[in-house]
């Protein structure tokens, strides 16, 4: 079965470290890999994507992640973290093309960022 | 620039009564999407539309039902809530084939006593 875990419910880092938030997936083919950020009481908001190319993407707000081919893995990061950046972060798959647009999310890192 | 917008934002309900949450989206994407969103289980897919006119079960679709009413709205319905649908609910939309990723809505908190 397609899937997309999280393996860290929540992440604390000191303001101004450098922070990871894991992702790893099982999807077959070459799926479209993204993160969004949640902050509370709001809806999901896009933070980056990778479909092909450089595997290093940058998005918004300063984050980037690393596209690992062998390790089927998509880690968020930054090199500084901010107060601000505290919220939930999850990552996402879609599949290769097979005729619909369903992602596949995983459960969700809770990103705490002490000042 | 309202993108997705759902409503109501919050909702209280007893067990049996029915109710109806609108999604509507001035984006002109052609794919739409109802998730609900548990502690501890991410988002999971309920129902969603590829295109106008085309519905489809996700993953939990038992106890909802689903409307493409045309390309920028999509409506989720309760026929009868159960406490188990207490939920956060979300819209998103996107372009078809998804690679843009998905617009979301900022909610519907829903709360079956």
């Amino acid at each position: 079965a397609q899937s997309v875990a999280q393996p860290e419910d929540q992440v604390n880092v000191a303001e101004g470290n450098p922070l990871t938030v894991k992702c790893t997936y099982s999807v077959s083919g070459n799926p479209y890999l993204f993160w969004y950020v949640q902050y509370p009481n709001r809806g999901l908001q896009f933070l980056l994507k990778y479909i092909t190319g450089d595997n290093l993407v940058k998005g918004s707000y300063g984050f980037e992640a690393e596209f690992n081919k062998s390790q089927t893995s998509f880690h968020l990061k930054k090199p500084s973290a901010l107060v601000s950046d505290s919220a939930l972060y999850f990552c996402a798959v879609r599949p290769p093309a097979s005729g619909t647009y369903k992602y596949i999310f995983g459960t969700g890192t809770r990103l705490k960022v002490l000042a | 620039n309202a993108g997705v917008t759902q409503t109501p934002k919050f909702q209280v309900l007893k067990t049996g009564q029915s109710m109806t949450l609108q999604c509507a989206q001035d984006m002109n994407h052609n794919s739409m999407y109802w998730y609900r969103q548990d502690p501890g289980m991410g988002l999971r897919l309920i129902y969603y539309s590829a295109s106008e006119g085309t519905t489809d079960k996700g993953e939990v679709p038992n106890g909802y039902n689903v409307s493409r009413l045309n390309k920028r709205e999509f409506s989720l319905r309760l026929e009868s809530a159960a406490p188990s649908q207490t939920s956060v609910y979300f819209c998103a939309s996107s372009e078809a084939g998804g690679s843009d990723g998905y617009t979301f809505g900022s909610g519907t908190r829903l709360t079956v006593v």
